[in-house]
């Protein structure tokens, strides 16, 4: 069974940085791409990152660039999230994602809660 | 960066009755791939259809997609009490990859 379990959400002030980190488990982490998505409470849904299975080719939209880095450790079966440079517009429920092997999502994680206030 | 809008915003039905959602694509969507999702109060969503028409794992036959280039569609035949939820669009053809704004179907 897919397992994806996520951690480190939190409050943080404006301009302050979060790592996210996801365990996954019940599926060859390395064999597939992993994804960010994002929803603030009550809103819609948000694509933030995107990292292939071996970790060598990584995307971000424009609304993160240069503030959030993915990353995975693929000896640990893990998927990380660097958030730089919060903003108020950034809390929201971040899901970790599994691939299905042709770019679609077809495991989530329950999310964790980024709460981005002074 | 492609728009994906939803239509209707909500949709009202009754348990046994046919739904269908409707979503429309700003460009053409690359190789259909379009996936439909459903999401229920508190819970992550669960992906229901992939490449515009296949269904997902363990997804019902009541759930079929359908649509090419701009316009798509995801109906459900006979809706059943557990149907009731958030139904959101997504391309995954282009970077970024880009959601509709969601429908919802609730009982009437």
């Amino acid at each position: 069974e897919v397992q994806l379990v996520e951690s480190g959400g939190g409050v943080v002030q404006p301009g302050g940085s979060l790592r996210l980190s996801c365990a996954a488990s019940g599926f060859t982490f390395d064999n597939y791409a992993m994804h960010w998505v994002r929803q603030a409470p009550g809103k819609g849904l948000e694509w933030v990152s995107f990292i292939s299975g071996d970790g060598g080719y990584t995307y971000h939209p424009d609304s993160v660039k240069g503030r959030f880095t993915i990353s995975r450790d693929n000896s640990k079966n893990s998927l990380y999230l660097q958030m730089n440079s919060l903003r108020t517009e950034d809390t929201a429920f971040y899901y970790c994602a599994k691939d299905n092997g042709a770019a679609a999502i077809d495991y989530w994680g329950q999310g964790t809660l980024v709460t981005v206030s002074s | 960066e492609i728009v994906l809008t939803q239509s209707p915003g909500t949709l009202s039905l009754s348990p046994g009755e046919r739904a269908t959602l409707s979503c429309r694509a700003s460009q053409s969507v690359t190789n259909s791939y379009l996936a439909w999702y459903q999401q229920k109060p508190g819970q992550a969503p669960r992906l229901l259809i992939y490449g515009a028409s296949s269904r997902a794992t363990g997804i019902p036959d009541r759930f079929s997609g359908s649509g090419s280039g701009t316009d798509f569609t995801l109906s459900i035949s006979r809706l059943e009490p557990e149907d009731f939820a958030v139904y959101y669009c997504q391309q995954y053809g282009s970077s970024p990859q880009t959601f509709g704004q969601g429908t919802k179907v609730e009982i009437k």
